[in-house]
C-alpha cells in the first residue's frame, strides 16, 4: 500500500536551516508529482511546493519562494524540503502528499512538525 | 489568498450538510481541479472528493461534490458522529499554483 513517511521536524531557531525528507514507497515513485503542504498551528492547509517526477519542474508558494527548496532523489524513493532563513511564520506541521492527474494529493504523509523560535 | 470556507458547519446525525468553498475565476471559477479533504487530529488527511465531484475508491457515497461558478460544494448526507473532523478544499490556479481554503470544522450534534 501506499505509504509517505516524513521526517526532519525538529525545533530551530529563527534565521536557522532544516531539510525535511519524505520516504515514499507502495508506488512507482517515478511515475508522480510529489507536493509538501503544511498546516501552521490553529491555521488552514497550505500549499508549499511540487515538484514533477523527473525533478524538471517545480514550483513554490509565494511565502518560501527564495528560502525553501525541494528536490528529488528517484532512486532512493524520496523528497526532501530544504528549508533556508527559516521565520516563525514557519511554524506548521509539514505533509508529503503525492499529486496524482489533475492536481490530487491522493495520498499524504502523517506530517512533521517543524518549530521556529528562539 | 486562500479560498473561502465557513469556519465551522454542524448537523444532527442522519442530516445533511453542505460546506461551501468560494473562490475566483481564477482558480475554483476557471477550472474543475477541485478537490475535498477530511483531516482528523494527528491523523494523515485524506482524499474525499476529486475533480469537483468524483468519489476515490473506498471513500462513502455519503460524500459528495458540486460546483456553480466560482463555488464548490462538499454535502455530507446521513451524517454520523465519525464525520466530526476538519474539512478542506483546494483548487488549481492560473498560476500553476494551488490553494486551499481556511478549513470548516464539522460538528455532529
Amino acid at each position: 500500500q501506499v505509504q509517505l513517511v516524513e521526517s526532519g521536524g525538529d525545533l530551530v531557531k529563527p534565521g536557522g536551516s532544516l531539510r525535511l525528507s519524505c520516504a515514499a514507497s507502495g508506488f512507482t515513485f517515478t511515475g508522480y508529482y510529489m507536493a509538501w503542504i503544511r498546516q501552521a498551528p490553529g491555521k488552514g492547509l497550505e500549499w508549499i511546493s511540487y515538484i514533477s517526477s523527473g525533478s524538471s519542474h517545480t514550483n513554490y508558494a509565494d511565502s518560501v519562494k527564495g528560502r525553501f527548496t525541494i528536490s528529488r532523489d528517484n532512486a532512493n524513493n524520496s523528497v526532501s524540503l530544504q528549508m533556508n532563513s527559516l521565520r516563525g511564520e514557519d511554524t506548521a506541521v509539514y505533509y508529503c502528499a503525492r499529486v496524482q492527474g489533475t492536481w490530487q494529493f491522493d495520498y499524504w504523509g502523517q506530517g512533521t512538525l517543524v518549530t521556529v523560535s528562539s | 489568498s486562500a479560498l473561502t470556507q465557513p469556519a465551522s458547519v454542524s448537523g444532527s446525525p442522519g442530516q445533511s450538510i453542505t460546506i461551501s468553498c468560494t473562490g475566483t475565476r481564477t482558480d475554483v471559477g476557471g477550472y474543475n481541479f477541485v478537490s475535498w479533504f477530511q483531516l482528523y487530529p494527528g491523523k494523515a488527511p485524506k482524499l474525499l472528493i476529486y475533480d469537483v465531484s468524483n468519489r476515490p475508491s473506498g471513500v462513502s457515497n455519503r460524500f459528495s461534490g458540486s460546483k456553480s461558478g466560482n463555488t464548490a460544494s462538499l454535502t455530507i448526507s446521513g451524517l454520523q458522529p465519525e464525520d466530526e473532523a476538519d474539512y478542506f478544499c483546494s483548487s488549481y490556479t492560473t498560476s500553476t499554483t494551488l490553494v486551499f481554503g481556511g478549513g470548516t470544522r464539522l460538528t455532529v450534534l
